[in-house]
């Protein structure tokens, strides 16, 4: 029944090797973010789309990038992962519909290891 | 621009007694929503309570309500009979209703139930 699916679960990449999370949803939802949420802060905003428009945050280094070639599927890449990178990375969908329709669902999230 | 505040990092609570997690807002828009999200150890973001900006009534769910008060910029949470489970992150996040639908969170309080 898991409506939005983030894979892998954990994943380990080395220092400078470029590396890709996914997050799939069955929500049929328009907009999809990605947060990066290191131990005991929360989440930080990298990016989202609303459809196919993407919107980066100010702050969001070039280092991250991320796809989304249909409605289901969006990935973050990474293109050369360094130490402070290591994180939690959560994907979430919302309807982005109506002004009542804006509650987030949340994937379980990739434990990202830099070594 | 938009802000979320949480003051309290860190709160205890009794077992079977309420308990008031603050947080207050900062935002130009007229139409957003807030919400509150708990974060148990294992990092899945559950989803616990909603609150548009043009509601008159303050959200409840079960054992949880929400506290708005918009002309104080305020959201707090009331989790009424702590229960051991409840044991948490629990973050405030804030979203735009426009078309962006961009959300964004405060900082976590941590709350230890004790039995």
């Amino acid at each position: 029944d898991a409506m939005v699916i983030q894979n892998p679960r954990y994943q380990v990449t080395q220092f400078g090797k470029p590396v890709t999370l996914s997050c799939s949803q069955t929500l049929n939802h328009n907009v999809m973010y990605w947060y990066q949420q290191k131990s005991s802060q929360a989440p930080k905003l990298l990016f989202h789309y609303y459809d196919k428009d993407f919107n980066n945050e100010a702050d969001t280094p070039d280092n991250f990038q991320s796809r989304r070639p249909n409605t289901s599927f969006c990935f973050l890449d990474i293109r050369s992962p360094g130490l402070g990178d290591a994180a939690m990375y959560l994907c979430a969908t919302s309807r982005g519909s109506g002004a009542l329709d804006t509650e987030a669902f949340f994937g379980q999230g990739t434990r990202l290891t830099v070594v | 621009a938009q802000k979320i505040t949480q003051t309290q990092p860190g709160m205890f609570v009794q077992e079977k007694e309420a308990v008031t997690l603050d947080c207050t807002y900062d935002t130009s828009d007229p139409s957003y929503g807030l919400f509150w999200y708990k974060q148990p150890s294992s990092g899945e973001m559950i989803f616990l309570i909603y609150q548009g900006s043009y509601d008159q009534q303050n959200a409840t769910e079960g054992r949880y309500s929400l506290n708005f008060q918009k002309a104080r910029k305020s959201a707090n949470l009331v989790i009424s009979a702590s229960q051991l489970g409840d044991s948490a992150m629990y973050f405030c996040a804030m979203s735009r209703m426009d078309s962006s639908y961009k959300l964004i969170f405060g900082s976590g309080t941590r709350l230890l139930v004790r039995p």
